[in-house]
């Protein structure tokens, strides 16, 4: 089946750093989603990507959707303690359902 | 304002007992999707609905069962079948079109007595 990874499982950075993570697939997809999840809380998404190539951005984040369309980046410029939660990619691929990954704990050290 | 909306935020279950977790969008989304989400597990789909009056399983649907009898509304029960039911349901919606991406509620934490 689609299975989408995340690594690693935890990343720290200091405040005001950039982090940079990716989710790789060895199947296409043809849809890429990031959400961020605040403990105790839903998934917010961040950003939504539909073409191979394409390079969103929302304020301090940018995400691309890879050309080989296996792949997508989320970069944080110049992060800030409330960068800190759950980082999740998701997408959907052949047979349309959306599948999650992991999911990479951001902690920010100010 | 529009969104999702998840009831009660904690519920406590007693051994052999079922519980209902409520979900209520005003999206006027035509599909809803219930996950559950364990400690370092990501997301895991429970069942989903594309329409109301028609549901499917998901990856891990046994032990849980679900309605769907109007549009906004999606309840999932928790029955006493689901021997490990300990853990942070989500609830979510999204148009039916392929590729629309899912919004979710705020969750809903089970424990059990």
């Amino acid at each position: 089946g689609q299975q989408l990874n995340q690594s690693p499982q935890s990343m720290f950075i200091q405040e005001g750093e950039d982090v940079s993570m990716n989710c790789t697939s060895s199947s296409i997809f043809n849809t890429w989603l990031w959400y961020k999840q605040d403990p105790g809380e839903g998934p917010v998404l961040l950003i939504a990507l539909y073409k191979a190539g394409e390079l969103t951005s929302n304020g301090r984040l940018t995400a691309q959707f890879g050309i080989t369309r296996k792949d997508s980046f989320l970069n944080i410029s110049a992060s800030i303690p409330s960068d800190v939660g759950i980082y999740f990619c998701a997408g959907t691929g052949a047979n349309s359902k959306l599948t999650f990954g992991k999911g990479i704990t951001l902690s920010v050290r100010p | 304002d529009g969104g999702i909306t998840q009831s009660p935020k904690y519920l406590f279950r007693k051994e052999g007992q079922n519980v209902t977790l409520s979900c209520e969008q005003n999206l006027n989304h035509d599909a809803m999707y219930w996950y559950r989400q364990d400690p370092g597990q990501g997301l895991r789909l429970i069942y989903y609905s594309q329409i109301v009056n028609d549901f499917q399983k998901g990856d891990i649907a046994e032990g849980y069962s679900v309605s769907r009898e109007k549009k906004e509304s999606f309840p999932l029960t928790v029955t006493s079948a689901q021997k490990n039911p300990t853990a942070f349901y989500l609830c979510a919606s999204s148009r039916r079109q392929p590729d629309q991406p899912q919004h979710f509620g705020d969750g809903t934490r089970l424990s059990i007595l």
